[in-house]
């Protein structure tokens, strides 16, 4: 199994510019989320899908959409990216049943908005 | 609201030594606690988990964790550090009773084991 893969790895956009980061596992889980890390600040939600076709806002949504279209994909998107946005993005994912599962992370996508 | 600190942002031990990196939790019911880990351009990796019954829990890598509820602690452990246990680690908890489906992540310690 490869577990929990995000695409792409890096990425350089200016400001105002568009992109899609693309999450998918194949562990067949219900539950999956969008995180992004910044220095001393730990991991902070951005949105999340209790299943497909369903997504909530996090703790910071503002200027990101996301999409579940498949049960296995994730899809954040940056409509007009900003400096602020510049972070490393987590994907990760959990089985549905308890609130006590553990999450399963990608690997990061490091990107930066100049 | 839920909420955790980690009171330390850099911890150093010697290799052989006990390692301790501190965790403490705010939640408004019972808690669920993690413990994850992160090596350098990773991914968080699953150490450990408090869920209910012993308070001492045992994960991966011969890491443990102690729960006190009355200090609202969940401290992380290991008797005897590993130079390759030099990482970045996330303590994180869930309210049980709460409505909110996500975790609460700390700032993350940065330990450093010394050779």
């Amino acid at each position: 199994n490869a577990g929990v893969t995000q695409t792409p790895k890096f990425r350089v956009l200016k400001t105002g510019q568009s992109m899609t980061l693309l999450c998918a596992q194949d562990m067949n889980h219900e539950y999956m989320y969008w995180y992004r890390q910044d220095p001393g600040m730990g991991l902070r939600l951005i949105h999340y899908s209790v299943g497909e076709g369903t997504t909530a806002k996090g703790e910071v949504p503002d200027g990101y959409n996301v999409s579940r279209l498949k049960k296995q994909n994730f899809l954040l998107g940056l409509e007009s990216a900003a400096p602020s946005q510049t972070s490393v993005y987590f994907c990760a994912s959990s089985y549905v049943s308890g609130s006590y599962n553990e999450q399963f992370f990608g690997p990061g996508t490091r990107l930066t908005v100049l | 609201a839920q909420s955790v600190a980690q009171p330390e942002d850099q911890v150093n031990v010697a290799e052989g030594n006990p390692l301790t990196v501190k965790c403490t939790y705010s939640v408004s019911g019972n808690p669920y606690l993690f413990w994850y880990v992160q090596y350098p351009n990773r991914g968080l990796q699953f150490l450990l988990k408090y869920i209910t019954g012993d308070n001492l829990v045992k994960g991966s890598y011969g890491f443990e964790a102690e729960f006190n509820k009355s200090q609202t602690s969940f401290h992380l452990k290991k008797p005897s550090a590993l130079v390759s246990d030099s990482a970045l680690y996330f303590c994180a908890v869930r309210d049980r009773s709460g409505s909110a489906r996500q975790l609460t992540f700390g700032s993350g310690t940065q330990l450093t084991v010394l050779p």
